[in-house]
């Protein structure tokens, strides 16, 4: 079964320091993973898509790291910031069909306290 | 941020009624997507369309129907609202012409049905 896992459930940290989220996936065949962001009430913002070859991609203070072997990928977030209090998503496409089938996790709640 | 807009934003409506959420996007992208999302869990897909005239239901089975007259506009009705169509509705589009065919997403409706 077609799967994504994410840890922790939740996550609270101090303003400025670094935390690292986790996404565990079974999704078979693989073509992307993707980390979004989702502040309360909104929609989801992509911060990174990674394919298979890729193992790290940063924007900004946020970088992922994707081990297609293993099948984990993790958010490493630096200098964390109020703003960055959200819900982090990590989501996995398929090749299985030409609609590239988006596998969701139920995301890691992130609190930024000053 | 992506062109793409969901109205209303919250609606509060009785048992029975009829009701329509707006989603419309801008960027000439022929896919276009509806998602259910509780509080705290995955988003799950319930409605995707290809192209205009073009409509498919997803895998989470939903009392809901869309159509596709236009690329520009997916909106989604419910013909008797029940308090378990309480949710939130994101409403998302993709290109096919686009690479990593990354899906952006609208800002959500926040239904819930007294």
């Amino acid at each position: 079964k077609n799967q994504v896992e994410q840890s922790p459930q939740s996550l609270i940290i101090l303003e400025g320091k670094n935390c690292t989220l986790q996404c565990n996936y079974t999704v078979s065949p693989f073509s992307n993973l993707r980390w979004y962001k989702q502040d309360t009430g909104r929609g989801p913002v992509s911060l990174t898509i990674m394919t298979f070859s890729e193992n790290t991609k940063s924007n900004g203070r946020y970088t992922a790291t994707l081990d297609a072997d293993t099948k984990q990928s993790s958010l490493h977030i630096t200098a964390s910031q109020l703003s960055d209090s959200a819900s982090y998503i990590c989501v996995v496409s398929d090749r299985g069909s030409t609609l590239g089938r988006l596998y969701f996790g139920r995301g890691t709640q992130l609190t930024v306290w000053p | 941020e992506a062109d793409i807009y969901q109205t209303p934003r919250y609606l509060v409506i009785g048992t029975g009624k009829k009701i329509t959420l707006e989603c419309s996007q801008t960027m000439g992208h022929d896919k276009m997507y509806w998602y259910q999302q509780d509080p705290g869990m995955e988003l799950h897909l319930i409605h995707y369309s290809y192209g205009v005239n073009s409509t498919e239901k997803g895998d989470l089975s939903s009392e809901s129907t869309v159509s596709r007259i236009r690329t520009e506009h997916f909106p989604l009705t419910l013909e008797s609202a029940r308090p378990s169509h309480t949710s939130q509705y994101l409403c998302a589009s993709s290109s096919t012409t686009e690479h990593d065919y990354e899906q952006y997403f609208g800002p959500g409706t926040r239904l819930t049905v007294t």
